[in-house]
């Protein structure tokens, strides 16, 4: 089956700074979503990625997938308090299944 | 409109109850889903509804039952639950049926504790 792993688990930043999350795959991703979670509500689309090498950006927030569709990484410049929450990576498993990753719980200190 | 409605917000039940939980879209989406989330954890795939059809079961227990009524609404109903399926619930929808994975638009989840 397919596993996402994220890293880091948790981060608390300064605000201001900037900050990368990993997602990282056992096998090829066909489709790779990114979603963010304010705590005990629903998940916000952000960005989806399909072909190696692309990258989006909306905001402040870039999301690559690498050449090997492995890997992605979700990059916030200058983070703001109201980019804290909880970041998942979900991966297209087949049809319409999505596999999620553990998350990533983010702090922005003011 | 890009929302999906989740009703209720937080739900208490005891054991011997039933309950339903609904789910309302009007994207014209074709494809619903429903999700439970445990504290700390990601979400995970219950029921995918296809076109209105059940097209995918993930070893559900039986005292959740899904229904469709049409394209627009989604229910889970609940009975005899136990105190660990105390949850965040969350619906989903997204354009396609089988064409091919699309981003899914989540509701903002009810909240059900069983005592």
């Amino acid at each position: 089956s397919q596993e996402l792993e994220q890293s880091p688990q948790s981060l608390i930043v300064q605000e201001g700074k900037n900050l990368t999350i990993n997602c990282t795959s056992s096998k090829t991703l066909y489709g790779l979503y990114w979603y963010k979670q304010k705590y005990g509500e629903g998940l916000i689309f952000l960005m989806m990625l399909q072909k190696g090498g692309e990258e989006k950006s909306h905001e402040k927030i870039t999301a690559k997938l690498d050449e090997k569709k492995q890997q992605s990484s979700l990059h916030i410049t200058a983070s703001q308090p109201s980019h804290a929450g909880i970041y998942l990576c979900g991966a297209d498993v087949a049809g319409n299944m999505l596999t999620f990753g553990g998350g990533t719980r983010l702090m922005v200190k003011p | 409109d890009t929302e999906v409605t989740q009703t209720p917000k937080h739900l208490v039940m005891g054991m011997t109850n039933k309950k339903s939980l609904k789910c309302e879209q009007h994207m014209g989406h074709r494809a619903m889903y429903w999700y439970k989330q445990k504290a700390k954890k990601p979400p995970e795939l219950m029921f995918v509804y296809s076109y209105e059809k059940l097209s995918i079961n993930e070893s559900v227990p039986s005292r959740f039952s899904p229904e469709c009524p049409n394209s627009s609404l989604l229910n889970l109903h609940l009975h005899a639950l136990q105190p660990e399926d105390s949850a965040l619930y969350l619906c989903a929808s997204s354009q396609g049926g089988w064409e091919g994975l699309n981003e899914q638009y989540f509701g903002p989840g009810t909240r059900l504790t069983v005592t």
